[in-house]
């Protein structure tokens, strides 16, 4: 089946304008999560839905972040105002549900903030 | 702050030698995954080892976990140019839903 898709998967932006990342999970994977991973680090957790429950938030740098899930599939993640230090790769993840099940990635969105 | 710290941050072997990446954690857990990740992009899933195991076979993957040192190793045997890339442990917190990945091991296998 589908795996995780992004979009775009390429984003250049001027510092200041908003951009908006999307992710589309897994069909039936309940669980989503949204990690910012800058060149030759690791991954940073940002945010983490779960079916129908408020989203766990804490990840989140700053209030420029914020993300939202529709009908519990699509999700987009939105960075208002960018700075250069936006500038990374943002992955989207699916998984099962509420448990730890492995983690299904998207190929990621690289954006660059000039 | 990182729950996961690999070692080596870099390691390159030669074609058809072993890898070996040591994984080192802070907290309890329930699981311990390690993923693959080519080229910067999405990483893939390779293996999980729970808190109550302490090694795991998959093809030429062995991991082992030993939650007293709080640690796991992955080894990758006979090693392909195609396993160049970077390999992450990732540790979900007790309780806790999330993962929180290590800042990673890059593999170079020269042909």
């Amino acid at each position: 089946g589908a795996g995780v898709s992004q979009s775009p998967s390429n984003k250049v932006t001027e510092k200041g304008k908003d951009v908006e990342l999307r992710c589309d999970p897994i069909s039936g994977h309940t669980a989503l999560y949204w990690y910012r991973q800058s060149l030759g680090q690791g991954l940073e957790f940002l945010i983490y839905f779960q079916g129908n429950s408020a989203p766990d938030k804490s990840g989140l740098p700053s209030d420029r972040f914020s993300a939202e899930r529709t009908g519990g599939s699509v999700s987009t993640l939105t960075i208002q105002r960018t700075q250069q230090e936006d500038s990374a790769v943002y992955l989207c993840a699916s998984s099962l549900g509420r448990q730890t099940y492995e983690q299904y990635f998207g190929p990621g969105t690289r954006l660059t903030v000039t | 702050s990182q729950q996961g710290e690999e070692d080596p941050q870099a390691l390159s072997i030669q074609e058809g030698e072993n890898a070996t990446m040591n994984c080192s954690y802070k907290t309890s857990i329930n699981n311990l995954q390690w993923y693959r990740q080519n080229s910067g992009r999405g990483l893939v899933h390779l293996i999980l080892i729970r808190s109550n195991e302490r090694e795991k076979h998959s093809g030429r993957l062995r991991v082992t976990l030993d939650t007293s040192k709080k640690s796991s190793s992955l080894l990758i045997t006979a090693s392909r140019a195609a396993d160049t890339a970077s390999y992450f442990c990732a540790t979900d917190v007790y309780s806790s839903y999330k993962l929180i990945f290590g800042s990673g091991t890059r593999l170079l296998v020269r042909p």
